[in-house]
């Protein structure tokens, strides 16, 4: 299995809080992606990574704000979190040719 | 733009048939990758295969096989005889090779009923 964790797995937060989500590999892949899943929506990207302090918006990027100081770090954050956010968040890793994609094991989050 | 389209949004069979999963995609691109992956109930994603635009050779491994049709901008997962444990969300994706993003298809979530 790929090395990459996602913390904290849950989160229960209050609307207007701000909330940071970890990715960490072990794996020393360039490319570095946050996306959320929800019912209906399948996966849909919010921000990715292509290498340290280069990221770029997906579909989904309001309302977020990404970081990768480190090779092994990828940070997302809610500045405000909404309701509208509540969701699943998956993290993933891919190499330089894009090639399999791995994923972490996902974050609950819940804004009430 | 890319797209990838999941028609299926559920399936329910019977054990041990086969079932076929379909994915449409669509890309400017002439260089692009197309992606499977299943989510059983406990969550995770897990990576099925990846194909390249280059490569329309069907793939099989064990029970599953893949038909990618570029005529048709198809990209086929089967299942033969299928398992309880065969049980949930598969997803398509699409890469184009200009691009750093994987997109994904809204998935088709599969029932196995024994």
């Amino acid at each position: 299995d790929a090395g990459i964790t996602q913390s904290p797995r849950h989160k229960v937060t209050e609307t207007g809080t701000p909330v940071t989500l970890r990715c960490h590999q072990t794996e020393n892949h360039r490319y570095m992606y946050w996306y959320r899943q929800d019912p209906g929506h399948g996966l849909r990207l919010i921000h990715y990574s292509y290498g340290v302090k280069d990221t770029d918006k997906g579909e989904v990027s309001d309302g977020y704000s990404v970081s990768r100081s480190k090779t092994e770090d990828f940070l997302l954050t809610l500045e405000s979190a909404t309701s509208s956010q509540t969701s699943v968040y998956f993290c993933a890793i891919s190499g330089l040719d894009l090639g399999d994609q791995y994923f972490g094991p996902g974050t609950r989050l819940l804004v009430l | 733009a890319q797209k990838v389209t999941q028609a299926q949004t559920e399936i329910s069979v019977v054990e041990k048939e086969d079932v076929t999963l379909d994915c449409v995609y669509e890309t400017r691109d002439t260089t692009y990758y197309l992606f499977w992956y299943k989510q059983p109930p406990s969550g995770e994603l897990v990576f099925l295969i990846r194909r390249n635009s280059f490569d329309e050779q069907n793939e099989i491994s064990g029970r599953y096989s893949w038909n990618f049709q570029k005529s048709t901008s198809s990209f086929n997962f089967t299942i033969t005889a299928s398992q309880v444990v065969d049980s949930a969300v598969y997803f398509c994706a699409l890469s184009e090779a200009r691009d750093d993003k994987i997109i994904f298809g809204k998935g088709t979530r599969l029932h196995i009923l024994p």
